[in-house]
């Protein structure tokens, strides 16, 4: 399969602990985003790199959130001190990018989601 | 306002009907407008892009309005597999970039 995988796909974590999900994208793909999706609301947009560069990240996006793709390969999301409302669908997608006449074509492929519950 | 709105549903239609979702952006300066499908406890699939010129795809059409900033997903032909949660994704323009912004998605509910 030569899809997006993640890991873990389920993690329970008391709250205030650290914990850190990986992503791995489709292998030719430059671009990988980092989602996040609750109960009845689309995947809300976190961050993305091009390569190993994190191009941009959310303004939302507390501190305690931090991102990673060292190599342009895979990517960690680390949350320290997790809190309840931290408890969520955490989706990676990676896609081919290019410019076509100034408009990036930026068709995404998802990983099955890594579902985090903070108790 | 939400930058990118859908409305929930559930739409509830009976096999072989036709059902259109519309999705509203709020930045005249977004580029790139897809749909997804989304089943329930899986990861959103891409069903298709939205072209300026529209396009087709078997039972599924796409269309972009600019002026009126939205995009629009017709189904013909409903089957009971089309029942899924679709959702709009728009690029839109923030500071020099464009961020995948995704709607809240609309459920779609084929019975026979």
């Amino acid at each position: 399969d030569t899809g997006v995988s993640q890991d873990p796909r389920h993690k329970i974590t008391k709250r205030g602990q650290n914990v850190t999900f990986r992503c791995d994208p489709i292998s030719e793909h430059n671009r990988l985003y980092w989602y996040r999706q609750t109960l009845g609301q689309g995947p809300e947009f976190l961050t993305y790199f091009q390569n190993e560069a994190q191009l941009e990240k959310s303004r939302l996006l507390s501190d305690r959130f931090s991102a990673e793709r060292p190599k342009g390969s895979f990517s960690t999301l680390e949350i320290q001190r997790t809190e309840q409302g931290d408890s969520a669908m955490y989706l990676c997608a990676s896609s081919l990018t290019y410019r076509v006449e100034l408009r990036d074509n930026n068709e995404q492929f998802f990983g099955p989601g890594t579902r985090l519950t903070v108790l | 306002r939400k930058e990118v709105e859908q409305d929930p549903g559930p739409f509830n239609v009976p096999e072989g009907a036709t059902v259109a979702f519309n999705c509203t952006y709020s930045n005249s300066a977004s580029q790139s407008f897809f749909w997804y499908r989304q089943d329930c406890r899986k990861e959103p699939k891409l069903l298709m892009s939205v072209y300026s010129s529209g396009n087709e795809d078997g039972r599924f059409t796409a269309q972009l309005n600019r002026a009126s900033q939205y995009i629009s997903l017709l189904i013909r032909d409903s089957k009971l597999s089309d029942s899924a949660t679709y959702l709009c994704v728009v690029n839109l323009a923030s500071g020099g970039s464009y961020i995948p912004t995704f709607g809240r998605g609309t459920s779609l509910i084929v019975h026979p």
